[in-house]
């Protein structure tokens, strides 16, 4: 059955700082989506970054990159120069299957890691 | 361009009534999910929407229902709350024409509903 797994229930770094946030996913439909989202305190889930499992080189946006380890399904976020405004929840979510007119796209989504950044 | 919205924001309810949640897409998008965030879990998918029918559904009892309109707007429907009804409600618009390989969903900023 697909699942999400975060096993970091909450992580502290410092500012200006790297962290990593570990994810690791099961599945066995080869095609797939990775997604990292953060939640802030008001609720509202944002879009960070995305992985298809055909794609060759991990995806990075900005201070955002997605250590992509196929092999051993993991999908783990890296924040660069961690800022205040970091701190926040990070969800790992997946979408199975292909993209294509007509599919689903239903989410999945791990427990989530509270990261909070120290000054 | 507006985002996804929805309403109410917050919303209190006893148990065995009845609740609407309602939420707009994104300019654009014609697919609507719901999902449903308890406290200190990750978003739980619900079902989704797609030219005004359930598309797909996930592991939730016929309690909760919903509906899309023609202007892609949607509605989720629970009746007789319980008390572990009480949650974050999100909604999630994406496009099935326009969305490119990741297939993306943007999320409103959800209705908190507290069942007492």
């Amino acid at each position: 059955a697909q699942k999400i797994t975060q096993t970091q229930p909450g992580m502290f770094v410092q500012e200006k700082e790297a962290v990593t946030l570990d994810c690791t996913y099961d599945t066995s439909d080869p095609s797939y989506g990775l997604f990292w989202y953060k939640q802030p305190s008001s609720g509202e889930m944002i879009f960070l970054i995305y992985q298809g499992s055909y794609d060759q080189q991990n995806a990075t946006e900005g201070r955002y990159s997605l250590n992509f380890q196929k092999a051993r399904k993991s999908a783990n976020l890296v924040i660069s120069a961690s800022q205040l405004g970091d701190s926040a929840m990070y969800f790992c979510a997946m979408r199975e299957g292909p993209v294509y007119g007509g599919a689903t796209n239903k989410l999945i989504f791990g427990t989530g890691t509270l990261l909070a950044v120290q000054p | 361009d507006a985002g996804v919205t929805q309403s109410p924001t917050h919303l209190i309810k006893t148990r065995g009534q009845q609740v609407t949640l309602r939420c707009s897409p994104k300019s654009g998008h014609d697919t609507v999910s719901w999902y449903q965030q308890a406290l200190g879990q990750g978003p739980q998918f619900i079902f989704q929407y797609y030219e005004e029918e359930e598309r797909q559904r996930g592991n939730f009892p016929d309690r909760f229902s919903g509906h899309q309109f023609p202007n892609y707007s949607s509605e989720l429907n629970v009746n007789a709350l319980l008390l572990g009804d009480s949650a974050l409600y999100l909604c999630a618009s994406s496009s099935r024409l326009t969305s490119g390989k990741k297939n993306e969903q943007f999320f409103g900023p959800g209705t908190r509903l507290t069942v007492l």
